[in-house]
């Protein structure tokens, strides 16, 4: 079975501060992968980032960076100088490689992240 | 490029009624899965299509059915509706190669169909 955590259910912060969304996992698969999705007010999943279970590379994107951390099962999501755009609800993902990269995602419930003016 | 789109944007139906959601994957795309989002829940995964057949369910009742199209659109359907039911309804599509789909591509999301069953 495979079960996605998010412990933190509501963030706010105020704009330009840096936060980190918290993202715990659990499976069976020796090999699977993780996602990251925003969701805005439009109710449109955003894709984000995929990263493979082989690679533990840290990964940055702009304002964007990730921490995967197999040994924790944790896959952490940072956004530095957040913005008020950065409003939305984030939501961590996992699938198994064994039946293709993107088949069931498994979803956490969500981390509402407010940026305040 | 052509991204999912889903119709209708909202529906509202009487609980015992059927519905059908549709869903046109992104350009390229031959893969389409269904997911159900309770209102303050990601997203639970219903089913997938691939070359017009299920692939993969979760743990969803018979009464949620689907297809999916030579063009690769599909269709969800819900018979029996429940106020349960009452959810956003996602549509997702990607691309998948080979007959094993081991080389599934990122899954990109419709805008979703608001359902209320009242």
């Amino acid at each position: 079975a495979q079960k996605v955590t998010q412990a933190q259910t509501e963030i706010s912060v105020v704009e330009k501060e840096d936060v980190t969304l918290d993202c715990v996992y659990e499976t069976r698969d020796t090999t699977y992968y993780l996602f990251w999705y925003k969701q805005p007010p439009s109710g449109e999943l955003v894709f984000l980032i995929r990263r493979n279970s082989f690679d533990e590379q840290n990964e940055i994107s702009g304002r964007y960076s990730w921490n995967f951390q197999k040994s924790t099962s944790s896959f952490n999501f940072t956004i530095t100088a957040s913005q008020v755009v950065d409003s939305a609800v984030y939501f961590c993902a996992l699938s198994p490689d064994r039946e293709g990269a993107n088949s069931k995602l498994t979803f956490g419930k969500g981390i509402t992240l407010s940026v305040r003016p | 490029e052509t991204g999912v789109t889903q119709s209708p944007t909202h529906l509202i139906k009487t609980r015992g009624q059927q519905v059908t959601l549709r869903c046109s994957s992104q350009s390229g795309h031959n893969t389409v899965s269904w997911y159900q989002q309770a209102l303050g829940q990601g997203p639970q995964f219903i089913f997938q299509y691939y070359r017009e057949e299920e692939n993969g369910r979760g743990n969803f009742p018979p009464r949620f059915s689907g297809l999916q199209f030579p063009n690769y659109s599909s269709e969800l359907n819900v018979n029996a509706l429940e106020l349960d039911d009452s959810a956003l309804y996602l549509c997702a599509s990607s691309l998948s190669s080979g007959d094993s789909l081991q080389n599934s591509y990122e899954q990109y999301f419709g805008p979703g169909t608001r359902l209320t069953v009242t």
